[in-house]
């Protein structure tokens, strides 16, 4: 089975811009999360998708949004980017999501974003 | 601050000696997830235990859970410079009404050749 994939690897952008990240689950997943990580905060926890819904949402503003498509495809946007919003965007599909507690997640490589 | 926790922050040692590193936790947990990244790419799943379980290996990795102290440890044995990543905890919990997974924030291993 093919890996999880996000595109683009790497973007840079300037302030006050948005900015669209795309993420594709390994087939048959049905949940997709999102995390961001900075040398400074470490992997911060951003929202999960779920058959479509939003399922789980951390402490980001709303500029920070997502949303996931009935093939389980789910994208990111950031709008009106700040500086620190520099960061490396991972995904991460699991199989399920139990409600039982967050399952093994399967990273992409993530999306590099640099912000000017 | 952050639900897991990890020590040491760093860790450098010699090809062939075992690697030991420690995570705790404040709140109860459904698991507790491992998992490894090289530099600067997406993370990789090492091992999941389970809240009732209190230890599991896979290879040459062996994870104890310890409920009671709220810590856990993966210990790699016979490292190998391919063992050179940084390596993270996840705590899965009930946080703020919701099922979540939060990453410490890891421990970086060299391994000297």
């Amino acid at each position: 089975k093919a890996g999880v994939t996000q595109t683009p690897r790497y973007l840079i952008k300037t302030r006050g811009q948005q900015v669209t990240l795309s993420c594709s689950p390994i087939s048959g997943h049905r949940s997709v999360s999102w995390y961001q990580q900075t040398p400074g905060q470490g992997l911060q926890f951003l929202f999960e998708y779920f058959s479509e819904t939003q399922r789980n949402k951390g402490n980001f503003p709303g500029r920070f949004s997502g949303r996931q498509f009935s093939n389980s495809r789910s994208e990111m946007n950031v709008s009106t980017l700040e500086l620190g919003d520099s960061a490396l965007y991972l995904c991460a599909s699991s199989l399920i999501s139990s409600g039982v507690g967050p399952d093994t997640q399967y990273f992409g490589p993530g999306t590099r974003l640099t912000v000017l | 601050s952050q639900q897991g926790e990890e020590d040491p922050q760093a860790l450098s040692i010699q090809e062939g000696e075992n690697a030991t590193m420690n995570c705790s936790y404040k709140t109860s947990i459904n698991n507790l997830q491992w998992y490894r990244q090289n530099s600067g790419r997406g993370l990789v799943h090492l091992i999941l235990i389970r809240s009732n379980e209190r230890e599991k290996h896979s290879g040459r990795l062996r994870v104890t859970l310890d409920t009671s102290k709220k810590s856990s440890s993966l210990l790699i044995t016979a490292s190998r410079a391919a063992d050179t990543a940084s390596y993270f905890c996840a705590t899965a919990a009930l946080l703020q009404g919701a099922q979540k997974l939060v990453f410490g924030q890891g421990t970086r291993l060299t391994i000297n050749p």
